[in-house]
C-alpha cells in the first residue's frame, strides 16, 4: 500500500515549456487535490476532483489544467511555464468528498522554471 | 474564506521540554488537521481532530470547535520533531479546500 504517489520528484523547466506533474492513489479514495507550496508559506489549492469525471478550481489555477484520468489517477499540467510556477507541488486524496474527509498527501514534486 | 491563524510562529526548545502550538480558525469548521513537514518537506498526518482530544505517543491534540481553536502538545520533544507543524481546515461550505496556517517553525537543539 504506497498511498499516495507522484512523478516526477524534481524537474526543471525553461520559460515557456510544457509538463504534467502525475499523481495517483491506492486508497480507494474518491476525491484528489492539487496544491503548490511557496516558501515560508503553508500550501494552496490549485484545482481539485470531488470524485472521478469532476474537476474544479482552486484558489489558484491560473497556469494550470488538470485531469482525472479514472479514480486512481488526477495528473497537473503546465502548458507554458513561467518562473511564478516555480514551487512545491503537493497532490492528496480524501475517501470522502467535501470538508469533511482526512486528506492524505504525496511525497511532493520540486519543480524550478528558469 | 476562512481564515487559519497558528502561533507561535517559530519554536526553539531543549530536548525533553513540552511545548503548546495553537491554531485558531475564524468559521465553523467540519474538521481539522494536524500535519509535521519533516526536514525533507515530507507532510505527515499527526490528527484528524475536528472536536475533543487525541493522543498519539508523545503528540496530542485538543479542538474545541465551539471556541475555534485547536491545540497541539508536544510532551518530551526529540530532535525527529524538529521541522514545521501546520494546521489546516476548511469552511464547512467549501468542497475539500484545505486552508492551512502558516506553520509554526520547530527546532529542537539536543
Amino acid at each position: 500500500n504506497a498511498g499516495v504517489t507522484q512523478t516526477p520528484k524534481f524537474q526543471v523547466l525553461k520559460t515557456g515549456q510544457s509538463m504534467t506533474l502525475q499523481c495517483a492513489q491506492d486508497m480507494n479514495h474518491n476525491s484528489m487535490y492539487w496544491y503548490r507550496q511557496d516558501p515560508g508559506m503553508g500550501l494552496r489549492l490549485i484545482y481539485y476532483s470531488a470524485s472521478e469525471g469532476t474537476t474544479d478550481k482552486g484558489e489558484v489555477p491560473n497556469g494550470y489544467n488538470v485531469s482525472r484520468l479514472n479514480k486512481r489517477e488526477f495528473s497537473l499540467r503546465l502548458e507554458s511555464a513561467a518562473p511564478s510556477q516555480t514551487s512545491v507541488y503537493f497532490c492528496a486524496s480524501s475517501s470522502l468528498a467535501g470538508a469533511g474527509g482526512e486528506q492524505f498527501f504525496g511525497p511532493g514534486t520540486r519543480l524550478t522554471v528558469l | 474564506g476562512i481564515q487559519v491563524e497558528q502561533s507561535p510562529p517559530d519554536l526553539i526548545l531543549q530536548e525533553g521540554a513540552n511545548s503548546t502550538l495553537r491554531c485558531n480558525f475564524s468559521d465553523s469548521v467540519n474538521n481539522l488537521q494536524w500535519f509535521h513537514q519533516n526536514p525533507w518537506g515530507q507532510l505527515i498526518n499527526l490528527f484528524y481532530i475536528p472536536s475533543g482530544t487525541k493522543q498519539n505517543g508523545r503528540l496530542s491534540a485538543t479542538t474545541v470547535a465551539t471556541e475555534r481553536y485547536s491545540l497541539l502538545y508536544i510532551s518530551s520533544s526529540q530532535t525527529t520533531d524538529s521541522g514545521v507543524y501546520f494546521c489546516a481546515a476548511p469552511p464547512t461550505d467549501s468542497w475539500g479546500k484545505l486552508q492551512f496556517g502558516a506553520g509554526t517553525q520547530v527546532v529542537v537543539t539536543p
